[in-house]
């Protein structure tokens, strides 16, 4: 079990332009979220998907922001027409569905987004 | 939605106890407190969970007392490489999947 991986860790982008971040949530957890961070703020709620559907939105996730899970594993956040305000860590996290674990959840390192 | 409350920095020694409180007034029956960690450039680690009394496990503990409305953080002899921000959080009621509110968090910092 490797945890949860994101992938790039880095990204530098140029405002206007779309970009994808993937994360892999360790095998077998059903639940996955992204959420972003920005300097000195604690993580802030994008989505959350159960298998592969996605049932709940936060505000913040603006129209151009999308995020996918098909299959009910790997999971896609893209950005398009990035702004600089979009710049912040953009992090994943999963869990398992079980009966008296509340609300555990498990996070990857993070992709860190620059939108220059 | 339960809000917390809690220190925005916190100092501390190599060797000492660290206890740091958290204040969540409006947590609700079937809330959960939940601790956690959180270094540069990583994602937040969960620490310890808890509903009541007082929970332990190898890094921390955690005191709750009967009212629920605060909780207490219990770090053993800290090391430099407690330095971290932590954070509070209490499950949001009524929520079946576990959207995490997290808030500023306490910037602890372990001085030689």
């Amino acid at each position: 079990d490797t945890g949860v991986s994101q992938d790039p860790r880095h990204k530098i982008t140029k405002r206007g332009q779309n970009v994808t971040f993937r994360c892999d949530p360790i095998s077998e957890h059903n639940r996955l979220y992204w959420y972003r961070q920005t300097l000195g703020q604690g993580p802030e709620f994008l989505t959350y998907f159960q298998n592969e559907a996605q049932l709940e939105k936060s505000r913040l996730l603006s129209d151009r922001f999308s995020a996918e899970r098909p299959k009910g594993s790997f999971s896609t956040l893209e950005i398009q027409r990035t702004e600089q305000g979009d710049s912040a860590m953009y992090l994943c996290a999963s869990s398992p569905q079980q009966a008296g674990v509340q609300h555990i959840q498990y996070f990857g390192a993070g992709t860190r987004l620059s939108v220059l | 939605l339960a809000k917390t409350t809690q220190p925005i920095s916190m100092d501390s020694y190599e060797g000492q106890e660290v206890n740091i409180t958290c204040s969540h007034n409006n947590i609700a029956t079937n809330d959960y407190i939940t601790w956690y960690q959180q270094f540069p450039s990583q994602g937040p680690r969960f620490i310890i969970q808890g509903y009541k009394t007082k929970v332990t496990n190898e890094v921390a503990s955690l005191f709750i007392p009967a009212d629920r409305k605060s909780s207490t953080l219990s770090l053993p002899r800290v090391s430099l490489s407690d330095t971290a921000v932590y954070y509070c959080l209490v499950a949001t009621g009524g929520t079946s999947y576990g959207k995490l509110t997290f808030g500023q968090g306490t910037i602890l910092t372990v001085h030689p």
